[in-house]
C-alpha cells in the first residue's frame, strides 16, 4: 500500500511565477491536509479538504494560495505570484477520516525555494 | 487557544544514554496527543499517539511518552538512544471536536559517540 505521494519534491521558482504542488492521499483515504515547514519551525497547518470540498482553510494566506482536490485525481495547493517569504516545505497528509483522533500520514514534502 | 511548547531547541546525548523530549500543552479539555520525528529532508512519521486510558504510551522505535494532566505534559523518553535517533521531533495536540493538528515547534536530537 504505497504512502503519501507528493510531487515534485524540490521545485524552484522566480519571483511571480506560479507554483503547483500535488499530493496523492494513501489509498482509501479521502481526507488531505497542506501543511507548511518554514526552516526551523514546526509545522502550520494551511487547508484541510475532503474530495471536492475544502473544509476548513482558515490556516491558509488570504492572497494567491488556493487548494483543490477534486472527484478524481490529486489534491493541488497552488501558490501564484510566488514570492521570496513563500520559500518553505510544504507537507501533505492524509487520513481515512477527518476526526481529531485520527492518525495522519504525512508525504515526504514539497521544498520550494523562490529566487 | 490551543497550543504546544517543546522548550528545548536542540538537545545533544551520548549514544547509549538515555533521553527525554519535554513538551507542554494547552488545551481545555483531554486532548489527543501525538509524536512525530522527522529526518533530515524527509516527511513526518508517528512515534506514538495518545487518546485515552493508561497514560504510558508505548511507541515504535523504542519509544514511550507519558500524559501527565496535572501538569498538561506529554514528555517522550527512550532508555537508550541510538545514533539513528538522530532527527527532529515534533508533540502536536489533535482537536478532539474537530480535525486539527498543532505542531510544536520541533526538538532537534544530536546523538554524539
Amino acid at each position: 500500500n504505497a504512502g503519501v505521494m507528493q510531487n515534485p519534491r524540490h521545485l524552484v521558482r522566480r519571483r511571480g511565477q506560479e507554483a503547483r504542488l500535488r499530493c496523492s492521499p494513501m489509498k482509501g483515504h479521502s481526507h488531505v491536509y497542506w501543511y507548511r515547514q518554514l526552516p526551523e519551525e514546526g509545522l502550520k497547518f494551511m487547508v484541510y479538504l475532503q474530495k471536492e470540498n475544502i473544509i476548513d482553510e482558515s490556516g491558509m494566506p488570504k492572497e494567491r494560495f488556493s487548494a483543490e482536490f477534486p472527484k478524481e485525481g490529486p489534491s493541488i495547493l497552488r501558490i501564484q505570484q510566488v514570492v521570496r517569504g513563500d520559500s518553505a516545505a510544504y507537507f501533505c497528509a492524509s487520513s481515512e477520516s477527518g476526526r481529531g483522533r485520527e492518525t495522519q500520514y504525512f508525504g515526504p514534502g514539497t521544498r520550494l525555494l523562490v529566487l | 487557544a490551543q497550543s504546544v511548547t517543546q522548550p528545548d531547541i536542540h538537545i545533544t546525548v551520548s549514544e547509549g544514554a538515555s533521553l527525554e523530549l519535554r513538551c507542554n500543552y494547552s488545551y481545555g479539555a483531554t486532548p489527543y496527543l501525538f509524536w512525530y520525528v522527522q529526518s533530515p529532508g524527509q516527511g513526518l512519521q508517528l512515534l506514538l499517539k495518545y487518546f485515552s486510558g493508561d497514560t504510558l504510551v508505548q511507541g515504535i522505535k523504542g519509544f514511550e511518552a507519558e500524559f501527565k494532566r496535572s501538569q498538561s505534559s506529554f514528555n517522550l523518553r527512550k532508555p537508550s538512544v541510538h545514533w539513528s535517533d538522530a532527527a527532529e521531533y515534533f508533540c502536536a495536540v489533535g482537536d478532539t471536536g474537530g480535525f486539527k493538528t498543532i505542531f510544536g515547534a520541533g526538538t532537534r536530537l544530536f546523538v554524539k559517540a
